[in-house]
């Protein structure tokens, strides 16, 4: 059971948008900054989006990264199949003084 | 370009110790926190514990009465020891590069460097 929760899959045509919601509570994502994570199959994660809405060198603005509230959401546009992957938010929970992860969502483009 | 090698057995024996090192290359690992994650085996990622450069620590508290990080600046290497490993602790191992810190009240934590992980599987 994690402590911010993610719809397990989501899908989508090429080229079309997607969005992959993130829920916590005000001790995590309701007062800190959220971080996103790619992992394609077999390889290890990858930051995607930092501080709710930025975004590393090299990472492409089809991603983007919003937060309200108690909930984060990633959104990616102009899907290609190369974007199938995992992914997964996190945040620091200030409750629990440690980092918590969402389950992630398996993102399949069709 | 900062890399991060993880190494160490790949099996480890129930109730034994699982001992891992992450190498750093390309960078310093002075100035910044760093992390080990581990994911098991179709299942999502869980945080174990982070340490800072000078050696301050924090631990996931599920895994805290188990786990030992520590870091040898002069080898650009920190480690990462779980004690009494059972099926359960069978996962990758990921470290990666933390940046870490607090802006009015709001804390921000996230990973920009991982390594490729290491497959640890406890069995006799």
């Amino acid at each position: 059971q994690s402590v911010l929760t993610q719809p397990p899959s989501v899908s989508a045509a090429p080229g079309q948008k997607v969005t992959i919601s993130c829920s916590g509570s005000s001790s995590n994502i309701g007062n800190n900054y959220v971080s996103w994570y790619q992992q394609l199959p077999g390889t290890a994660p990858k930051l995607l989006i930092y501080e709710n809405n930025k975004r590393p060198s090299g990472i492409p603005d089809r991603f983007s990264g919003s937060k309200s509230g108690t909930s984060a959401t990633l959104g990616i546009t102009g899907l290609q199949t190369g974007d199938e992957a995992d992914y997964y938010c996190g945040t620091w929970d200030s409750s629990l003084f440690y980092v918590v992860f969402g389950g992630g969502t398996k993102l399949t483009v069709l | 370009q900062v890399q991060l090698q993880e190494s160490g057995p790949g099996l480890v024996k129930p109730s034994e110790t699982l001992s891992l090192t992450c190498t750093v290359s390309g960078g310093s690992i002075s100035s910044y926190y760093w992390s080990w994650i581990r994911q098991p085996p179709g299942k999502g990622l869980e945080w174990i514990g982070y340490i800072y450069y000078s050696g301050s620590t924090n631990y996931n508290p599920s895994l805290k009465s188990r786990v030992t990080i520590s870091v040898d600046t002069s080898k650009n290497q920190f480690s990462l020891k779980l004690s009494s490993v059972t099926a359960a602790d069978t996962a990758v191992y990921y470290c990666a590069r933390t940046i870490f810190g607090v802006v009015n009240y709001y804390y921000y934590y996230y990973m920009d460097v991982w390594g490729k992980g290491t497959t640890v599987t406890v069995s006799s």
